[in-house]
């Protein structure tokens, strides 16, 4: 049971290009979020799902786009990349609501050159 | 204002020390009160959950919930090195957990052996 696992660990881009951050629970849950998290500013709601082929927006939208496919896999994709995504990213898991408990995975560190 | 403001920390103390970290908060929607620990690289991990006002109590830590007050507080006791890491609140108002699940930017923690 390996949880949720992120790929990639760290990641550099420049301006301007486009990237997928994957993630995967073996959980069978079916409430899946990403956050990104920044100095002083805690974690902050990117997009959610509630289960495959539904997906909502969080608090910072703008600039990334989610799907889910299949109850294991949340991908994070990033459409052209800005400075100002330069952040830690995390995505959870839960089998219920956010209230429930959320499991993280180990994040992956992106820097937008 | 921030809708969830933190102790900025970082926070210093003696191994065995009593230790309060503190949230307050804006939003009285807000129903699920939660404190994650996140050490260094890792993600956050839930540590203890309340729902509306009151105290719960697990091992060495206390969670303590003021609606009135929007105050929120977790307390540790006989504090040990292994609980140095960086403590975030976060809360939710359940009728709108999408855009109304806010973490605290988390208050960093040393315990010195």
């Amino acid at each position: 049971n390996a949880g949720v696992t992120q790929t990639p660990k760290f990641q550099v881009l420049k301006t301007g290009q486009s990237m997928t951050l994957q993630c995967a629970q073996d959980m069978n849950h079916e409430y899946m979020s990403w956050y990104r998290q920044d100095p002083g500013m805690g974690l902050r709601l990117i997009h959610y799902s509630v289960g495959a082929g539904i997906t909502d927006q969080g608090e910072v939208p703008n600039g990334y786009n989610v799907s889910r496919s299949t109850t294991e896999d949340f991908p994070l994709r990033l459409l052209s990349a800005a400075p100002s995504q330069t952040s830690v990213y995390f995505c959870a898991s839960s089998s219920r609501l956010f209230t429930d408990t959320q499991y993280f995975g180990p994040g992956t560190r992106l820097t937008v050159l | 204002q921030k809708e969830v403001e933190q102790d900025p920390g970082p926070l210093s103390v003696p191994e065995g020390a009593i230790v309060s970290l503190n949230c307050t908060y804006s939003n009285s929607a807000f129903q699920y009160f939660m404190w994650y620990r996140q050490y260094s690289r890792k993600g956050p991990e839930l540590l203890m959950y309340t729902y509306s006002s009151g105290n719960k109590e697990d091992g060495r830590f206390t969670a303590q919930v003021d609606k009135s007050s929007k105050y929120i507080s977790l307390f540790i006791r006989d504090s040990q090195p292994s609980d140095s890491a960086t403590y975030l609140c976060a809360m939710s108002d359940r009728d709108n957990y999408g855009q109304n699940f806010v973490f605290g930017p988390g208050t960093r923690l040393s315990v010195l052996p």
